[in-house]
């Protein structure tokens, strides 16, 4: 059973547009929210997190948005730059136990 | 953050052969993991290696397979044995730092093929 459901698989975008990844989940035990970035050839390098005390975080162009309600959470990336391009995974952990992955979004930018 | 060294990057092996994959550490932490990624997928962690004692293996690893080691808090290797082309992935080792543990950083990876 998928813990963290994502969503699209992959994701083109004009440079300076907005791109938009979203992930779902259902244990309410989770309590830190992380999203990865991967580059080919990589590993994965933790891009942002939040928790769900909050609602939003930012940092630079990378906002998380979270609706602890719906149980989802969204990374927003503006300005969407060429070499942002790459394969984003959104996670869910408590308390520093497992992290479950989701399925990953191929983000392309066009130049 | 944490440095986390990876060797081999990459590695092409026959089948039936065995590679172990290393991954050093900068800094001691407790609790060091392993995860695949086979092509084009997730993460699937494979096993927690706890220093001074036996790795805990997911459902669907077994130690026989994938022999771990753990001999100090910044040093961890991971054994594939007995390849097969299915075994071809990328393996991950990765720490968790923070004040709650709750930050989960990996190294570099190695991209393995077996033919």
């Amino acid at each position: 059973q998928q813990q963290v459901k994502q969503s699209p698989q992959s994701l083109i975008v004009q440079k300076g547009g907005i791109s938009i990844i979203n992930c779902a989940y259902e244990n309410t035990a989770f309590d830190y929210f992380p999203w990865y970035q991967q580059f080919p050839g990589k590993g994965p390098a933790l891009l942002i997190a939040i928790r769900p005390d909050v609602s939003e975080k930012k940092e630079g162009r990378f906002t998380i948005s979270f609706n602890k309600s719906a149980k989802q959470f969204s990374l927003h990336i503006m300005d969407s730059q060429p070499g942002d391009s790459a394969t984003y995974f959104c996670a869910a952990s408590s308390h520093g136990n497992q992290f479950y992955f989701g399925t990953g979004t191929s983000l392309t930018v066009i130049p | 953050s944490a440095v986390i060294s990876q060797k081999p990057s990459r590695d092409i092996c026959q089948r039936g052969t065995s590679l172990t994959i290393q991954c050093q550490v900068d800094s001691q932490v407790t609790m060091m993991f392993w995860y695949r990624q086979q092509p084009g997928q997730s993460l699937t962690l494979i096993a927690t290696a706890n220093q001074g004692s036996e790795a805990t293996y997911e459902s669907g690893f077994v130690i026989d397979k994938f022999p771990i080691s753990r001999p100090n808090l910044t040093f961890s290797t991971l054994t594939v044995s007995n390849m097969s082309p299915e075994d071809s992935s990328i393996y991950l080792c990765s720490v968790v730092l923070g004040p709650e543990n709750e930050k989960l950083f990996f190294g570099s990876g190695t991209q393995l093929s077996v033919l």
